[in-house]
């Protein structure tokens, strides 16, 4: 058990709609990443937040988005849903706002869209 | 953007040998790191080593790092089946990202 939690665990929703998937960190972590992992393109790094602000942004797409909370859990929104955003979607988090350390991966929600 | 690519895509060995798995990347790096996935699970970070380095060991693992060549290798020895995982490097990107190669798919059998 790495810590960090994700909430739910399975999705199952229809194209075009928009749903919400809900990140813990750590305790005492202070950033949180996201990421996508699908059979085509592996395992995109969406994006970090630190300490509540956005801090380095990969291939997210401009229909989702995410916040990172005062008390430091993350939110990650996607919306006008596609069936190709079917994926795994993980969270993981780390003390410090930097990469070169090691990251603690919760254990994913899995996205289907139908 | 710079990405590790893993090779081979998929190993299969008896339980009790070792397991090596290659990664290359394509641009400079500060630091290098390793992770373990099993089946739809969280990826559990393995071992990191930086740029400066080109060895290092944890356990049963062993990691190099060639900057020259711009690849690194793990080497599992005395595999076991509960090794069977996927396995990927990580690269920095200087702009604070994590870039996750392909992965290698290993198979341990009793």
């Amino acid at each position: 058990d790495s810590g960090v939690t994700q909430t739910p665990k399975h999705l199952i929703t229809a194209t075009g709609q928009r749903v919400t998937l809900r990140c813990s960190p750590r305790s005492g972590d202070l950033s949180v990443y996201w990421y996508q992992q699908s059979l085509d393109q592996g395992l995109q790094f969406l994006i970090q937040y630190y300490n509540g602000e956005e801090r380095a942004k990969g291939n997210i797409l401009e229909r989702f988005s995410a916040q990172q909370f005062p008390d430091l859990h993350s939110e990650l929104n996607l919306s006008s849903l596609e069936l190709g955003d079917s994926a795994l979607y993980f969270c993981a988090s780390s003390p410090q706002d930097r990469i070169d350390n090691e990251q603690f991966f919760g254990p994913g929600t899995r996205l289907t869209v139908l | 953007s710079q990405q590790g690519e893993e090779d081979p895509q998929a190993l299969s060995i008896q339980e009790g040998e070792n397991a090596t798995m290659n990664c290359s990347y394509k641009t400079s790096i500060n630091n290098l790191q390793w992770y373990r996935q099993n089946s739809g699970r969280g990826l559990v970070h393995l071992i990191l080593i930086r740029s400066n380095e080109r060895e290092k060991h944890s356990g049963r693992l062993r990691v190099t790092l060639d900057t020259s060549k711009k690849s690194s290798s793990l080497l599992i020895t005395a595999s076991r089946a509960a090794d069977t995982a996927s396995y990927f490097c990580a690269t920095d990107d200087s702009s604070y990202k994590l870039i996750f190669g392909s992965g290698t798919r290993l198979l341990v059998r009793p």
